[in-house]
């Protein structure tokens, strides 16, 4: 069964960091584009990052360039987002998410809550 | 970048067709034919309706379609169902190769 699944939330205060990560089953992360896109609470979606199947095209939105760093495992055949110089702004849901392209995904997960606050 | 352009809510009765328009620039909708369609309903995670432009990825039914003129792509729902009723974000990938959405458009079926 193809699944994807995130853990690492949490509440973190303003300037801090946490790792996110994303477990997949069912394919091989290496094969696919894969994608983090988050929600702010009762807002739209924001594309934050993706890295092709070969890793060599790695891409951040403006908002999280130099703060935030996409990553996998290919043993683990995981996903991971490594955010650090968290804002209150940061604030989110964020969802891990496959593609076959880099313009389109079918498959996400659950999501897992980020909460940035003092 | 800026978000791409949705109305913030539309609304229709079941049986009618709903179109929800989603409105870029020459940097991303206008210059190529990469535009995505998402279904949300509360609390779960976005569902893909349509990928380039106008086509729909298995089991996803035919009542939904999407086409693009200029700087604008569409979203037509016919035959309209009570469980059609959801959040639907448009996306396109741009000249630099990221990925913007729109703002969300409600869709409220009568």
């Amino acid at each position: 069964q193809v699944q994807l699944v995130e853990s690492g939330g949490g509440l973190v205060k303003p300037g801090g960091s946490l790792r996110l990560s994303c477990a997949a089953s069912g394919f091989t992360v290496s094969d696919y584009y894969m994608t983090w896109i988050r929600q702010a609470p009762g807002k739209g979606l924001e594309w934050v990052s993706y890295i092709s199947p070969s890793g060599k095209t790695v891409l951040y939105a403006d908002s999280v360039k130099g703060r935030f760093t996409i990553s996998r495992d290919n043993v683990k055949n995981s996903l991971h987002l490594q955010m650090s110089s968290l804002r209150v702004e940061d604030t989110a849901v964020f969802y891990c998410a496959r593609g076959d392209d880099s313009d389109a995904f079918e498959i996400w997960g659950l999501g897992t809550m980020v909460t940035v606050s003092s | 970048q800026s978000a791409l352009t949705q109305p913030a809510s539309v609304s229709g009765s079941p049986g009618q067709s709903i179109t929800i328009s989603c409105t870029g620039t020459s940097s991303d909708v206008g210059a190529l034919h990469f535009v995505s369609w998402y279904q949300q309903h509360p609390g779960k995670a976005p569902k893909l309706m349509i990928f380039e432009v106008s086509h729909r990825p298995s089991g996803v039914s035919n009542r939904f379609s999407g086409s693009k003129s200029g700087n604008t792509a569409s979203l037509t729902i016919s035959g309209l169902q009570a469980e059609d009723e959801a959040d639907y974000y448009c996306s396109s990938y741009t000249t630099s190769s990221t990925l913007l959405f729109g703002g969300g458009t409600k869709l409220t079926v009568l």
